[in-house]
């Protein structure tokens, strides 16, 4: 199994262009997860998912979209990138996010993302 | 008032020591706790589960304090490939969301 792969590991966007990161994961989780990690503030959740085709904000949604067609993909587009947006995002996904159902989360590798 | 909090160190320790962090959280009816390792420029990984009971895993030990509402990660015999941060995971009751921690530094020194 691959587990969580992330696409591109690495970007340069101009202001006020767009972009998808791609997160793909091949363990049949049903919980998919965006964050972004920026130094002295930790992990972030930006949006999540429970399922195909459902979707829910996170603590930081602004400026972010998510959709989910498939229980395997969940990308995340940046509608009009800001130099705020320069951060490291981190795709992760779980079995499960009941919230006594004792499953961790899988991250991919990660998406360095830097907006000028 | 935060979900989870943590002292972000750094924690240096020389090699072999016995090193302990405190990750506190604010809903003292959560049920789901984890520790996760994260190594500079990488993503994080599950370290542990943290159980009611306590569990052990090697030279690693973590442990859930209901009453005081902290979990704690106990790290024996310190080798310098522990040398991460550190990363406290709570999962609120009735909640979809997991809440991290905004980590420990540990350098174990030679």
């Amino acid at each position: 199994n691959a587990g969580v792969t992330q696409t591109p590991k690495f970007q340069v966007l101009k202001t006020g262009q767009s972009m998808t990161l791609q997160c793909a994961q091949d363990m049949n989780h049903e919980y998919m997860s965006w964050y972004r990690q920026d130094p002295g503030m930790g992990l972030r959740l930006i949006h999540y998912s429970v399922g195909a085709g459902i979707t829910d904000q996170g603590e930081v949604p602004n400026g972010y979209n998510v959709s989910r067609s498939t229980t395997e993909d969940f990308p995340l587009r940046l509608l009009s990138a800001a130099p705020s947006q320069t951060s490291v995002y981190f795709c992760a996904s779980s079995y499960s996010s009941r919230w006594d159902s004792g499953y961790g989360y899988t991250f991919g590798s990660g998406t360095r993302l830097t907006v000028v | 008032r935060k979900e989870v909090e943590q002292d972000p160190g750094p924690f240096n320790v020389p090699e072999g020591a016995t090193v302990a962090f405190n990750c506190t959280y604010s809903n003292s009816a959560s049920q789901s706790f984890f520790w996760y390792r994260q190594d500079c420029r990488k993503e994080p990984k599950l370290l542990m589960s943290v159980y009611s009971s306590g569990n052990e895993d090697g030279r690693f030990t973590a442990q859930l304090n209901r009453a005081s509402q902290y979990i704690s990660l106990l790290i024996r015999d310190s080798k310098l490939s522990d040398s991460a941060t550190y990363l406290c995971v709570v999962n609120p009751p009735w909640s979809n969301q997991f809440y991290f921690g905004t980590g420990t530094s540990l350098t174990v020194i030679p």
